[in-house]
């Protein structure tokens, strides 16, 4: 979920249930991609990225989807928890970049 | 580890005061930014540096110096404080420059200008 403004796109799934969080990216160039998790009152804190030479990378109940042709990144997390409640960002990057640019973010609510 | 620390964690500053916010890392990164988050937005780049004694722009550089004296420390600067500049800032470093490794964050400084 891309957002414009002031309102952070929200995202409320039922605790168990599989979450889909969508990004799509600005930079034709960028070749390296990801993905933030951000509680209330703390810094971004990594969850997982991709190469573009990949089209899918999984660790631990989370996956990385990469379209390079459409541009577009989303971050699928398994039987999502209550502890996964957070604002996710996706952000990009490119090889010799020193510029990380992120996403406007998207809220994750999780329902117990 | 303490990974990345930003002091303080909360200012109150009056519109053309000037402040130094804090970070350090003790991880050994050599890259090392600044970001500022505000409300319903993501991150914005201010300044980075890719080592001891070289810093440069971000997206949002107005207002705000920088300077990386050593690797462990990058000072932001504000040198007069505006409303505008009311907002979260995070520091943030990886290990290597060059868009190749992810950031690690410290918990920010909430800064409020009046």
């Amino acid at each position: 979920g891309e957002s414009v403004g002031l309102h952070l796109p929200t995202l409320s799934v039922q605790e168990g249930d599989n979450s889909i969080i969508n990004c799509a990216y600005s930079n034709s160039a960028s070749d390296y991609f990801i993905w933030y998790k951000q509680e209330s009152g703390k810094g971004p804190q990594f969850i997982i990225d991709i190469r573009s030479n990949m089209d899918k990378r999984q660790g631990q109940r989370v996956t990385v989807l990469l379209n390079k042709t459409v541009k577009h990144l989303s971050l699928q997390i398994a039987a999502t928890q209550p502890g996964d409640s957070a604002v996710y960002f996706c952000a990009e990057n490119y090889t010799g970049g020193f510029k990380t640019i992120f996403g406007a973010g998207t809220r994750l609510f999780v329902k117990a | 580890n303490a990974g990345v620390t930003q002091t303080p964690k909360f200012q109150v500053l009056k519109t053309g005061q000037s402040m130094t916010l804090q970070c350090a890392q003790d991880m050994n990164h050599e890259y090392m930014s600044w970001y500022r988050q505000d409300p319903g937005m993501g991150l914005r780049l201010i300044h980075y540096s890719v080592g001891a004694g070289i810093t440069d722009q971000g997206e949002v550089p107005n207002g705000y110096n920088v300077s990386r004296s050593t690797t462990e420390d990058f000072p932001l600067r504000l040198l007069s404080a505006a409303p505008s500049q009311t907002s979260v800032y995070f520091c943030a470093s990886s290990y290597v420059s060059g868009g190749n490794s992810p950031l690690h964050f410290g918990n920010g400084t909430r800064l409020t200008v009046t």
